[in-house]
């Protein structure tokens, strides 16, 4: 069974600042991993997501993450932040064949002025 | 392409009244999900068609819920009757048939139980 652990449910950070979420997953096969982003009163929407190959993968708005099998993580950066880059964020993790995603629970993005 | 289409947005119901949500994913994909929102939580899966088939309903609590997706298209998910705690945002995603796709999300419906 697969598994996700998102460490801190609210993050701040002032703007230009480096953005770090921190996702953590659990999987007993090569994981697909995604981070997800959610503003308020809309659907999921992708950032980036790693499948296989290259282990650091660029995603829109100028978000990036990096799969780190040793870790078992995939945490999602971006070097500066900006005022609309305030929302939630998702990490989830599926697998070859089950076509299943399973969630994280969330951490909010808060961006200081 | 046209993206996930739910229907409605917002609902308000009395509790043990019934509710129905709808859903048409995106043509071609084969798989569709219906996941429960709870307010500061993450999405949690509810039911998994692949085609019209039922791939996963363990988390869907079926003395109230039901859902189905006649011709393997659209889907219609049912909550007769409603709890309080079933206020959350119900999604509906749906993905491609290749491994590493990822799943595409309609904007939801937020259900409010009083």
């Amino acid at each position: 069974a697969q598994s996700v652990t998102q460490l801190g449910s609210h993050v701040s950070v002032s703007e230009g600042a480096l953005v770090l979420l921190r996702c953590n997953y659990s999987s007993s096969v090569p994981p697909y991993l995604f981070w997800y982003v959610q503003y308020p009163n809309q659907g999921l929407q992708l950032l980036l997501k790693y499948t296989t190959g290259a282990t650091l993968v660029k995603g829109i708005n100028g978000f990036e993450a990096e799969f780190k099998k040793s870790e078992t993580s995939f945490h999602l950066t971006k070097p500066s932040a900006h005022m609309s880059d305030a929302a939630e964020y998702f990490c989830a993790v599926s697998t070859s064949g089950t076509y299943k995603y399973i969630f994280g629970t969330g951490t909010r993005l808060k961006v200081l002025a | 392409e046209a993206g996930v289409a739910q229907s409605p947005r917002y609902k308000i119901i009395e509790k043990r009244q019934s509710v129905a949500f709808w859903c048409n994913p995106i043509s071609g994909h084969a798989t569709l999900y219906w996941y429960q929102q709870i307010l500061g939580q993450g999405p949690k899966l509810l039911i998994q068609f692949q085609n019209n088939g039922v791939v996963d309903d363990s988390q869907l609590p079926k003395d109230r819920f039901s859902a189905e997706r006649l011709k393997g298209v659209d889907s219609t998910l049912k909550i007769q009757p409603a709890k309080l705690e079933d206020s959350a945002v119900y999604l509906c995603a749906s993905s491609p048939p290749w491994a590493g796709g990822e799943a595409f999300f309609g904007q939801g419906t937020r259900l409010t139980v009083v």
